[in-house]
């Protein structure tokens, strides 16, 4: 079984500042990792997703992710946020193969400061 | 393609009634699961269905069921309702299922229960 532990239950920072949003994951075999965000009153949507290959993944509005396989971390980061990124952020974690049941994290609140 | 819709939106009920609530998938995508929503537990899985058939299922009682048709609209079913029930109920579809598959979802039903 796997775990999926996200340090920070919320995260202030200014506009244009950088943020880094942790999560960590625990299992006994290789998994796949997700970032969801959900804005208020919404669902989650996929911000991006390691699978294999490359450690480093992108999204297209600007967050990033790398996948530490020595330190079992999943952060995600963005160099300078902005007042839109003002969400819920959620890690979560597939083990691959059929069949699987994902994991999320209790989610970080990302307040971005005008 | 229209979105995961989730029907309905916000629901109040008594404790010990029952509730049934909808989620129709984006069009072509086989694979629906259910989670629930609470500030205390996070996001928690309940279960999956594909083609028809539940194909896992996470660690909740036998008052939560749920079935899927044909056309891959899926039901949730909550008996005997709690006060603890009260939650963000959310749906998620995807083409083959959770895994290397991006899970779409909808806005949720907000269930409160009095």
């Amino acid at each position: 079984a796997q775990s999926v532990t996200q340090l920070d239950s919320q995260v202030p920072v200014f506009e244009e500042a950088p943020v880094e949003l942790r999560c960590n994951y625990s299992s006994s075999v290789s998994v796949y990792l997700f970032w969801y965000v959900q804005y208020p009153n919404q669902g989650l949507q996929l911000l991006l997703k390691y699978l294999s290959g490359s450690t480093l993944v992108e999204s297209i509005n600007g967050f990033e992710a790398e996948f530490n396989k020595s330190q079992t971390s999943f952060h995600l980061r963005k160099p300078s946020v902005h007042i839109s990124d003002t969400a819920e952020y959620f890690c979560a974690a597939v083990p691959p193969g059929g069949y699987q049941k994902v994991t999320f994290g209790t989610g970080t609140k990302l307040q971005v400061i005008p | 393609k229209a979105g995961v819709t989730q029907t309905p939106r916000y629901l109040i009920k008594t404790r010990g009634q029952q509730v049934t609530l909808s989620c129709s998938p984006i069009s072509g995508h086989r694979s629906v699961s259910w989670y629930q929503q609470t500030p205390g537990q996070g996001l928690q899985f309940l279960f999956e269905y594909f083609s028809e058939t539940q194909r896992n299922k996470g660690n909740f009682p036998g008052r939560f069921s749920g079935r899927q048709f044909s056309n891959s609209r899926s039901e949730m079913n909550v008996s005997t309702l709690e006060l603890g029930d009260s939650a963000l109920y959310l749906c998620a579809s995807s083409p083959e299922g959770v895994g290397t598959d991006t899970q779409y979802f909808g806005p949720g039903t907000r269930l409160t229960v009095l």
